[in-house]
């Protein structure tokens, strides 16, 4: 089956600065690779995704890289804020399969 | 719509007790996910159904373990007997087959304590 490997596991960064968070993925058929955030006692929810036709996706101060030559992929938040902080998942969905494979999660702290 | 909605939010209970999630998806959605979280393992997938059947229970941990899925409204995650290392936080997730992203929303959790 799918496994998905994230790092780092903690990640702290100045307010303003910028934060990259990696992850790889082991089956050539994945094909849906979303990341979700998740407060402190929330529920995970999604903030951005990508398909596997798309090598780039921006949305505001986030951004998802796809390099599917190396299986990898990439979270990418600019301009950070304390709000920010919080763990993010990344996630891999196999071809036609309907589960999402999920990373192991980075706890992100911006610091004021 | 009110997303999808688990109860109870916590459940305290004593080893050898019988425990049950309850899970309301998301109305149109054609598929449901049980995950259990901790921090040793991160999200892991218990059970998906689709159309209310159960498609891959493989990562139900044990027999003591059971979902359902009586109704395209309702599923539900039993733990029987329960024991101290199923403390966690259990989501239950909703997607439909065809939306762009999947539509792959998360309920707010069961965080289960056995103590």
């Amino acid at each position: 089956g799918e496994n998905v490997e994230q790092h780092p596991s903690t990640l702290s960064v100045q307010e303003g600065d910028s934060a990259v968070i990696k992850c790889t993925y082991s089956d050539s058929a994945s094909n849906y690779f979303p990341w979700y955030k998740q407060e402190l006692g929330k529920r995970p929810q999604l903030i951005i995704d990508i398909r596997s036709n798309v090598g780039e996706k921006k949305d505001q101060r986030i951004a998802v890289t796809l390099n599917k030559t190396a299986k990898h992929f990439s979270l990418h938040i600019t301009e950070t804020q304390p709000e920010d902080s919080a763990v993010y998942f990344c996630a891999a969905k196999r071809g036609s399969a309907r589960q999402l494979t999920f990373g192991s999660g980075t706890q992100l702290t911006v610091l004021p | 719509d009110a997303g999808v909605i688990q109860s109870p939010r916590h459940e305290v209970t004593e080893m050898g007790q019988e425990v049950t999630l309850r899970c309301k998806p998301i109305s149109g959605h054609d598929y449901l996910f049980w995950y259990r979280q901790t921090m040793m393992r991160g999200l892991e997938l218990l059970i998906y159904f689709n159309n209310n059947v159960p498609i891959d229970d493989s990562g139900m941990p044990e027999d003591r373990f059971s979902a359902k899925m009586p109704n395209a409204s309702f599923s539900t995650l039993k733990i029987q007997p329960s024991e101290p290392r199923d403390s966690a936080v259990y989501f239950c997730a909703s997607s439909l087959r065809g939306a762009y992203n999947y539509g792959y929303t998360f309920g707010s959790g069961t965080r289960l304590t056995v103590v």
